[in-house]
C-alpha cells in the first residue's frame, strides 16, 4: 500500500525566510505526489503535483516542491514565507490506477507564520 | 459559481438519528468523493463514485450510504448516529484527464458534523 509521512508536526517560520514542509512517501511502482493546503474552516485547495518530467514541480501561491527519488522525498518550499501562508499542509500519494484511484494523506503539518 | 458546494455547513444532531450530506459540483467532473477528517485533522477517503458507479467502499460502517443520481452529485445518508461520527465531512471531485486518473481533486468546504 501507498502512504506518505509527515515528520512534523508543525513548523515555525520567520515572515521573509525561505521555508519547508516535509514528505517522505512509501510506494510500489511510480509515485504521484500531491500538496494540498488547508485554511482554518475551509476545503483542501490543490498546490502543486509530481507526476513525472523535472524534479523541481513550480505550483500556486508560489510554492514548489522538489521530488527527490533516492530519499523518497517531496519537500514542500517557498523562498519567502507570508504570515497569510498560515496554514495546515498535507501531502499525498495517489494509489489505484485510471479512475480506480484515491488519494491517501499524510497526517498534516500545521506552518506558522510570524511578522 | 461555487465548484464543489455542500450543504449544510454545519450539522448539530443527537444519536440515534438520520442525517443527510449533500455535495454538487459544477465542474463538470466524472469522479466524486467522499473523506472523513476527524479531530486530529487525519483525513480518510470514505468513498468514490465515477459516472454515478460506486468504484470505493473502504472500511465504512454500513450506517453510511452513498448515492449518486447523477455525475454532479453525490451525497451522503448517515443511519443511527453515533458519537464517534463527529467529524468534517468534505466531497471531492475530479476528471480522469488522459485516464491516469492524476488529475488533482477539488474540494468542498466541508460539513462539520457534531453528534451529542
Amino acid at each position: 500500500a501507498q502512504s506518505v509521512a509527515q515528520p512534523e508536526d508543525q513548523v515555525n517560520v520567520a515572515e521573509g525566510n525561505p521555508l519547508t514542509v516535509k514528505c517522505t512517501y512509501s510506494v510500489s511502482g511510480n509515485p504521484y505526489l500531491f500538496w494540498y493546503v488547508q485554511y482554518p474552516n475551509r476545503g483542501l485547495q490543490f498546490l502543486l503535483k509530481y507526476i513525472t518530467g523535472d524534479n523541481l514541480v513550480k505550483g500556486s501561491y508560489g510554492f514548489e516542491a522538489e521530488f527527490n527519488k533516492s530519499q523518497t522525498s517531496f519537500h514542500l518550499k517557498k523562498p519567502s514565507a507570508l504570515v497569510s501562508d498560515s496554514a495546515l499542509y498535507f501531502c499525498a500519494v495517489r494509489e489505484g490506477s485510471g479512475g480506480y484511484n484515491k488519494l491517501i494523506f499524510g497526517a498534516g503539518t500545521r506552518l506558522a507564520v510570524h511578522p | 459559481d461555487t465548484a464543489v458546494s455542500q450543504t449544510p455547513k454545519y450539522l448539530v444532531t443527537q444519536m440515534g438519528n438520520d442525517k443527510s450530506i449533500k455535495c454538487e459540483q459544477n465542474l463538470g467532473h466524472d469522479t466524486m468523493y467522499w473523506y472523513k477528517q476527524d479531530s486530529k485533522k487525519f483525513l480518510k477517503i470514505m468513498f468514490s463514485y465515477n459516472n454515478k458507479e460506486l468504484i470505493i467502499n473502504e472500511t465504512v460502517p454500513n450506517r453510511f450510504s452513498p448515492k449518486s443520481p447523477d455525475k454532479a452529485h453525490l451525497n451522503l445518508h448517515i443511519n443511527s448516529l453515533e458519537l464517534g461520527d463527529s467529524a468534517v465531512y468534505f466531497c471531492a471531485s475530479s476528471s480522469r484527464g488522459t485516464g491516469l486518473g492524476l488529475n488533482e481533486q477539488f474540494f468542498g468546504p466541508g460539513t462539520r458534523l457534531t453528534v451529542l
